[in-house]
Formats: C-alpha cells, structure tokens, sequence
C-alpha cells in the first residue's frame, strides 16, 4: 500500500549532500504532515523528522526536511558511512484512512 | 525513556491466529496525546501500518487488514496487544510496535520495539 514514492536508491561521495524525495497526493502530503525515518541494517526503524522539518532531540542537524504541494524531500549534508541505511518518508492519508509509508530509498556512501 | 518491547510466538500456521503484546516501560501507557500501534515488514520489503489504540481502548484499523485484526490494551500492565486471524505465508514479517504522537494534520512514530519476526507456516 506505498502511496508515496520514493527514488530506490542514492548514492554519493562522503562529506557530499543527497536529497531523497517522496511523492504523494492532495489526501497525504498535500494535505497532513510528513515524517521521516532512518533503519539501519537489521534494526528497527528511528524517527528522523516529524512534522516537515523537525528534529527530534538526538538527531543530527545534518538530516533536514521540506515539503512543497504533494511532495517532501529529506536532505543529508556532509554524507558520514554511517549514514548508510534505508529511509522512509510516511504521513497520514485522509482518503484511504491509513498511515501510509513510502516505498524506501537506499541510500549508499561511494 | 520509553522503550517498547515485542513478545510472542515465531512461529504461527496458516489459518491460526497470530498474537504478539508490546510491553511499554519508562513510561505509563495512559496518556491522552499517545496512540499505541502496530506496524510490520516483509521481508526485504518496505514498512505497513497495521493499526492503532488509545489507552482508552479506541482504535483504527488499517482497512486492509480490519476484518482480521484486533487490538487490546491492558493498562495494569502497561501492555498493548495485537490478534490477526486466519493468517497465511503472507503475513509472514516482522512486526514492530510504536509509540504514536498525535497533533492535528500529523502523527509521528517514536520510540519503535527492536522487532520480532513471525513466520506463518505448517
């Protein structure tokens, strides 16, 4: 039920920048908030970013959010080996009355 | 902090019922600004929300998954639980549980359990 779209992987240069989109509609995105979440191999996932663009206590200041119309970006500046995980943008979608997940991006440091 | 923890059979066959309870502690599972949820992934596969509930007992379901789910919560035991019947291989997943905080326009997951992998086969 991944409503929301993602790019299936990224890759970059240590100390580099990458931005990950998700794609949505008016009854998701354009419409309710937009989350992020970080999970490391064989882990559970971790809140990145809720509500846009905010970070959670703990969380690096080199992950950031946006969002414009039906779609989010999560940015990743200074591109660390660790950062080395799948990511998920997710928000509340109003027609299916679901929390609906994107479809993952993978994100590898060359 | 709050931690959340999963427990339950790893092993459930087809057309039985998959039980699992998430034990909260840290924290009281009482609270007015907190949903309980379940949420699983296949295996290689990305993530899908199963359902949530108050510590009142009210809950969502997700509709895909509503005639064969049920969620329970037991506050003297600061406990939620989650039944899903007549299960088949594709269930199969790990299921995590999730503390969810709702604002209007918004719900976020934070803290998750570590997981637990159910596997439905005879």
């Amino acid at each position: 039920q991944s409503v929301l779209t993602q790019p299936p992987s990224v890759s970059e240069a240590p100390r580099q920048r990458v931005t990950i989109s998700c794609s949505g509609s008016s009854s998701n995105i354009g419409n309710n908030a937009v989350d992020w979440y970080q999970q490391l191999p064989g882990k559970a996932p971790k809140l990145l970013i809720y509500y846009d663009d905010l970070l959670p206590s703990g969380v690096s200041d080199r992950f950031s959010g946006s969002k414009s119309g039906t779609s989010a970006s999560l940015a990743i500046s200074g591109l660390q080996s660790e950062d080395e995980a799948d990511y998920y943008c997710a928000a509340w979608d109003d027609s299916l009355h679901v929390y609906v997940f994107g479809t993952g991006t993978k994100v590898a440091v060359l | 902090q709050v931690q959340l923890q999963e427990s339950g059979p790893g092993l459930v066959k087809p057309s039985q019922t998959l039980s699992l309870t998430c034990s909260v502690s840290g924290g009281s599972i009482n609270s007015d600004i907190y949903y309980w949820t379940w949420i699983r992934q296949p295996a290689g596969r990305g993530l899908e929300w199963i359902g949530r509930i108050s510590s009142s007992g009210n809950t969502n379901y997700n509709p895909s998954l509503k005639s064969r789910v049920t969620m329970s919560v037991d506050t003297s035991k600061n406990q939620f639980s989650l039944n899903l019947n007549s299960v088949t291989a594709a269930d199969t997943a790990v299921y995590y549980c999730a503390r969810l905080r709702l604002v209007v326009g918004s719900g976020w997951f934070d803290p998750w359990g570590q997981g637990t992998l159910v596997t439905v086969s005879s």
